[in-house]
């Protein structure tokens, strides 16, 4: 079964740095998104991205967070400027359309020190 | 907000057992899923409940979503050790959104 995939599978980084999480959607789908959950806590929404743009972002999701579809495979969350309290798993996710199955990638571990 | 809260957290059982999670929220939904995490995975997701009142079987789950679309319950029979991990439910509150929110999880241990 074709799946999305992550890297790196644990980021270690400290505060005030930049991260860039990646992501491989699967190839013909056309909607992504990315979660985060933080140790021991719910899933939560970040983001939405379709058609080259953001569709939906909630409050977490900061003027510190972009996200970028540099080409036609990978899928980017660029964290400007990380916090502790960014440290969390972060997944990503795709569809093939609206309100169909997501599919999500492994995650990334990130920890902020 | 809490838009979604499921219960219980914890739940501990023998194999054998059977067993219901509910998922609960003063909002409706368009359409809900289920979905399993195992440690250090993404959710896997296990059905999508449209219609209010509908029912959903996939082996010894069996998943309702409420007449009014607000509730959602998880019931499985005979749980075996396989069933261990954490279940999510996830909402649409307007149908051709671009998100699912996510419940508050239920971590399962199903003991041999």
């Amino acid at each position: 079964e074709p799946e999305v995939t992550q890297t790196p599978s644990h980021q270690v980084t400290q505060m005030g740095q930049e991260v860039i999480l990646r992501c491989v959607p699967i190839s013909n789908h056309l909607y992504f998104y990315w979660y985060r959950q933080i140790l021991g806590q719910k899933v939560e929404f970040l983001v939405s991205f379709y058609n080259n743009e953001i569709s939906e972002k909630s409050e977490i999701f900061d003027d510190q967070f972009s996200v970028e579809r540099p080409d036609g495979s990978n899928f980017t969350l660029k964290i400007r400027s990380t916090k502790l309290e960014d440290s969390a798993m972060y997944f990503c996710a795709s569809s093939l359309s609206l309100g169909e199955k997501l599919f999500f990638g492994s995650g990334t571990q990130l920890s902020v020190l | 907000t809490q838009l979604l809260e499921q219960s219980p957290q914890f739940l501990s059982i023998q194999e054998g057992e059977n067993l219901t999670v509910y998922c609960n929220s003063s909002s409706v939904f368009s359409s809900l899923q289920w979905y399993r995490q195992e440690p250090g995975e993404g959710p896997v997701l296990l059905v999508t409940v449209v219609t209010g009142g509908e029912v959903k079987k996939l082996k010894r789950l069996t998943f309702q979503f409420g007449d009014a679309r607000k509730d959602s319950s998880l019931h499985i029979t005979a749980a075996q050790p396989g069933d261990t991990g954490l279940y999510l439910c996830a909402g649409e509150r307007t149908s051709g959104t671009y998100k699912y929110i996510f419940g508050t999880g239920t971590r399962l241990k199903v003991l041999a």
